[in-house]
């Protein structure tokens, strides 16, 4: 058990429609990634949190957006859905920095839009 | 361009057997980590290794940072090795982004 916790573990819905995953990081980690996993794009960074505040952002689309509470805990809001948005997402936290802290991931959130 | 390449793209392996899986970046790294993703889909972190050699039971990892590659070695492999394996860095010339990941090595042990 990493200790990343990703709520919920599938979710199917239809295109146009709005959902938000959860990811509550491990226990003292500052720092919250969201990557995307379709088959066809492999591991792709969408955005990073540190503490709260946004730090870095990859290939996030305009439609998405994220956001990390006081509690650490994240939220990734996915709104007009399109089908191509299909993939696992994953959480990930480390202590502080990428550059000198061990990334973990969780189980992972498996979004299917029909 | 492309920054990290993982070798080979597939492999079957017989139980038992011993395999090596590299990582080859474009530049200097900040930070190098392999996961390994199993069937049922949970990526799991197997080392986090900018440099040097590291051991963990049947596994161990050399990254050699200088010559800008990363080598993962399996030795007596079990079916429950079986899965996808990616090597990650974090470049020095991408400044504070996070962590970019090869295509992986995707490995079926079977029995």
């Amino acid at each position: 058990d990493s200790g990343v916790t990703q709520t919920p573990k599938h979710l199917i819905t239809a295109t146009g429609q709005r959902v938000t995953l959860r990811c509550s990081p491990r226990s003292g980690d500052l720092s919250v990634y969201w990557y995307q996993q379709s088959l066809d794009q492999g591991l792709q960074f969408l955005i990073q949190y540190y503490n709260g505040e946004e730090r870095a952002k990859g290939n996030i689309l305009e439609r998405f957006s994220a956001q990390q509470f006081p509690d650490l805990h994240s939220e990734l809001n996915l709104s007009s859905l399109e089908l191509g948005d299909s993939a696992l997402y994953f959480c990930a936290s480390s202590a502080n920095s990428p550059h000198n802290s061990p990334l973990h991931f969780g189980n992972g959130t498996r979004l299917t839009v029909t | 361009g492309i920054q990290v390449e993982q070798s080979p793209p597939d492999l079957i392996l017989q139980e038992g057997a011993n395999s090596t899986l590299r990582c080859n970046f474009s530049d200097s790294v900040n930070n190098l980590q392999w996961f390994h993703q199993n069937p049922w889909g949970q990526l799991i972190n197997l080392f986090y290794i900018p440099s040097g050699t590291k051991q963990n039971g049947r596994l161990s990892a050399t990254t050699v940072a200088t010559e800008r590659y990363s080598l993962l070695y399996i030795s007596s492999s079990q079916t429950t090795d079986s899965g996808v394996y990616f090597c990650a860095v974090n470049l020095k010339s991408s400044g504070n982004t996070p962590l970019v990941f090869g295509k992986g090595t995707r490995l079926s042990v079977i029995a």
